[in-house]
């Protein structure tokens, strides 16, 4: 079954600390893997997608890995401002009939405080 | 490039009246369309997608007669939510899928849409 498992559900962190943020799938046929930032009441945005043979994307403070071996995903999300605080979906595409299709994570919710 | 807006992005409505949501790619053309439904603190799920000059197709589980789309251009769908009741109510989002080449595309979210059924 294809599915996209992120972890921590939630968590908090301080201003200026550096978080990380964990994704494991088990999709197939594997097609790229983007972590997006969903601010609450808005769509969602994507911060860096990754196709299989790139292990590392980075987008100002945020740093993806992939390692498509173990399917593991991780966002490093470095000197954390308030701004933030956010849901951070982590979703993997599968190709299927010629189209991607999407597969979402439930998403870590991130909150950052003073 | 690539943006995605949807009217309107809020909306209170009563129970048993239906209510119209937009979609609409602004600075490209999208024969490909999704909607999404999204819970509070939960991931999107995907509801249906629209194609352009052709019906939709719908995720199973989802009522394509209470869920009506419309896809009549390549810049617009619509999203109809007849007969409304209070478990209607979430956060609506729409994409828009950009295929640049074969294999390779990308969708672009709008900002969504709250729905409050009262």
């Amino acid at each position: 079954k294809n599915q996209v498992e992120q972890s921590p559900q939630s968590l908090i962190i301080l201003e200026g600390k550096n978080c990380t943020l964990q994704c494991n799938y088990t999709v197939s046929p594997f097609s790229n893997l983007r972590w997006y930032k969903q601010d609450t009441g808005r769509g969602p945005v994507s911060l860096t997608i990754m196709t299989f043979s790139e292990n590392t994307k980075s987008n100002g403070r945020y740093t993806a890995t992939l390692d498509a071996d173990t399917k593991q995903s991780s966002l490093h999300i470095t000197a954390s401002q308030l701004s933030d605080s956010a849901s951070y979906i982590c979703v993997v595409t599968l190709f299927s009939g010629g189209y991607n299709k999407l597969i979402f994570g439930a998403g870590t919710r991130l909150a950052v405080h003073p | 490039g690539a943006v995605v807006s949807q009217h309107p992005s809020w909306v209170i409505c009563k129970s048993g009246t239906s209510v119209k949501i937009e979609c609409r790619s602004l600075d490209f053309q999208a024969t490909t369309m999704f909607w999404y439904r999204q819970f509070p603190k939960q991931s999107l799920m995907l509801m249906a997608t629209s194609n352009e000059g052709s019906k939709a197709t719908y995720e199973q589980g989802v009522e394509k007669d209470k869920f009506l789309i419309n896809h009549a251009s390549l810049t617009l769908s619509t999203l109809t939510v007849t007969s409304a009741h209070p478990e209607d109510s979430s956060f609506y989002i729409c994409s828009a899928r950009v295929t640049r080449r074969a294999g390779v595309d990308t969708q672009y979210f709008g900002p969504g849409t709250r729905l409050t059924v009262l």
